[in-house]
């Protein structure tokens, strides 16, 4: 069973701070990753996908990926109150499914 | 585009009730898949179908749960003889390109 861990929080930064959000997983085959932004009472929407080691930039956001260590990242410069979200980390597993963590809590206070 | 979309947004239901939750995914998604979400926790993974076939149905959680897709289109999860511990979200996203999914707004299902 592949896994996905994520620390629940919250993390709780100011406005305008660099938020960092951080996903493991067990599958070290694993080739894809995603971010998923959940407002609360809303459902996930995609908010980045890394495929290679390194780092992708998306205006405010970047992910990081280390597949020697297993572990990737979400970097929010900037953060807005409007940030304040749970985000879910997800990784391609069996025929085309995605594992998604539990997510990570974020609060972004002005 | 129309996307992802869930009716009833909440059903509220009798212990031992059978409920239908019905998707739309967006036009021309082959891939569609159904998830829950109950209160502070992850996306539990339900069943994935490609077209009206369902490769995976591993996520299911008992017999009570089925779920159908037709045209290619439109699928229905059902849950029969609804228990207390099936309240939750249960939501459904369609998918293209692969591994990019698009979440429609979800059912909450809460059974008394």
């Amino acid at each position: 069973q592949k896994e996905v861990e994520q620390n629940s929080g919250p993390l709780s930064v100011p406005e305008g701070a660099i938020a960092s959000l951080n996903c493991t997983y067990s599958d070290r085959g694993s080739q894809s990753f995603f971010w998923y932004r959940q407002y609360s009472g809303k459902s996930p929407e995609l908010i980045m996908s890394i495929y290679s080691n390194g780092d992708k930039e998306d205006g405010r956001f970047t992910a990081q990926l280390n597949k020697a260590s297993q572990y990737v990242s979400l970097l929010i410069r900037d953060s807005q109150p409007s940030d304040s979200a749970t985000y879910l980390c997800a990784v391609p597993s069996g025929y085309s499914t995605l594992t998604f963590g539990k997510g990570t809590m974020l609060l972004v206070s002005p | 585009g129309a996307g992802v979309s869930q009716s009833p947004s909440n059903k509220v239901t009798e212990k031992g009730k059978d409920v239908e939750l019905r998707c739309d995914p967006i036009s021309g998604h082959t891939a569609l898949y159904w998830y829950r979400q109950s209160l502070g926790q992850g996306l539990e993974f339900l069943i994935y179908f490609q077209g009206n076939s369902a490769p995976d149905k591993s996520g299911l959680p008992s017999d009570r749960f089925s779920a159908e897709r037709t045209g290619g289109s439109v699928s229905t999860l059902t849950i029969q003889r609804t228990q207390q511990e099936d309240s939750a979200v249960y939501l459904c996203a369609s998918e293209d390109p692969p591994d990019t999914q698009y979440f429609g707004p979800g059912t909450r299902l809460t059974v008394l």
